[in-house]
C-alpha cells in the first residue's frame, strides 16, 4: 500500500519552462488537493479534486493547471515557470473532502526551484 | 473567510509539557486536525477532534477545542527531542485550510 506517491522529489526549472508534477494514490480516495509550502506561510492550497473529472481552484491557482482523468491521478502543471512558483509542493488525498475522521494523507513532497 | 492563525515558535525543556495553541474562523467546520512535519519530510496526522468534542486524548497528546473562541490546542506531556518538529493546525469545511506553522524546539 504505497499511500500518495509524487514525482519527482526534486526539481530545476529554468524561467519560461513548463512541467508536470505528477501525484498518485492507490487508496479509492475522491478527494486530492495540491498545496504549495513557503516559509512562514503554511501550506496553501492550489487546486483540489472532488472526483475524477472535477477539479476548483484553491487560494493561488494562478500560474498552475490541473485534471482528474482518473480517480488515481492528479497531475499539477507548471504553464510558464517563474522564481515565485520556487517552493515545496505536496498532495494529499481524503476518502471525502471536510469529512475526513482519519485526515487527509500526505505524498512526501516535491522540492521545486526555479532559477 | 476562512483562516487559522498559530504563534510561529515555542521552546521547551525536555520532559515538560508542550501547548501549541490555535484559533480558527469558521465556525462550520467539522474536523479540526493537528499534523506534525518532521524536516524534510511531508505531513504526517497526528490526531484530530469532532467539533461536537470539547477533548480528545491519545497516549501523550490531548487536544482541547473550544468553540465559543474558535481555539484549538495540542499538548504534548513528557515532550521529546524526538518532538522537536513544525506543528500545523488546520480546519476542515469543504477543503483543508492550515495554518501557518509553529515550530517546536525541545533543548536538554
Amino acid at each position: 500500500n504505497a499511500g500518495v506517491t509524487q514525482t519527482p522529489k526534486f526539481q530545476v526549472l529554468k524561467t519560461g519552462q513548463s512541467m508536470t508534477l505528477q501525484c498518485a494514490q492507490d487508496m479509492n480516495h475522491e478527494y486530492m488537493s495540491w498545496y504549495r509550502q513557503d516559509p512562514g506561510m503554511g501550506l496553501r492550497l492550489i487546486h483540489y479534486s472532488v472526483g475524477a473529472g472535477i477539479t476548483d481552484q484553491g487560494e493561488v491557482p494562478n500560474g498552475y493547471n490541473v485534471s482528474r482523468s482518473t480517480t488515481e491521478d492528479f497531475p499539477l502543471r507548471l504553464l510558464s515557470a517563474a522564481p515565485s512558483q520556487t517552493s515545496v509542493y505536496f498532495c494529499a488525498s481524503s476518502y471525502a473532502p471536510g469529512q475526513g475522521a482519519g485526515g487527509y494523507t500526505f505524498g512526501s513532497g516535491t522540492r521545486l526551484t526555479v532559477v | 473567510g476562512e483562516d487559522v492563525e498559530q504563534s510561529l515558535f515555542l521552546s521547551v525543556r525536555e520532559g515538560d509539557s508542550s501547548v501549541i495553541n490555535c484559533t480558527y474562523t469558521d465556525s462550520s467546520s467539522t474536523y479540526l486536525y493537528w499534523y506534525k512535519q518532521e524536516p524534510g519530510a511531508g505531513l504526517q496526522l497526528l490526531t484530530y477532534i469532532f467539533s461536537n468534542m470539547d477533548m480528545k486524548q491519545d497516549q501523550r497528546l490531548t487536544v482541547l477545542l473550544n468553540k465559543k473562541d474558535k481555539h484549538l490546542s495540542l499538548r504534548i506531556a513528557d515532550t521529546q527531542t524526538g518532538d522537536s518538529a513544525i506543528y500545523f493546525c488546520a480546519e476542515s469545511i469543504r477543503k483543508l485550510i492550515f495554518g501557518a506553522g509553529t515550530r517546536l524546539a525541545v533543548h536538554p
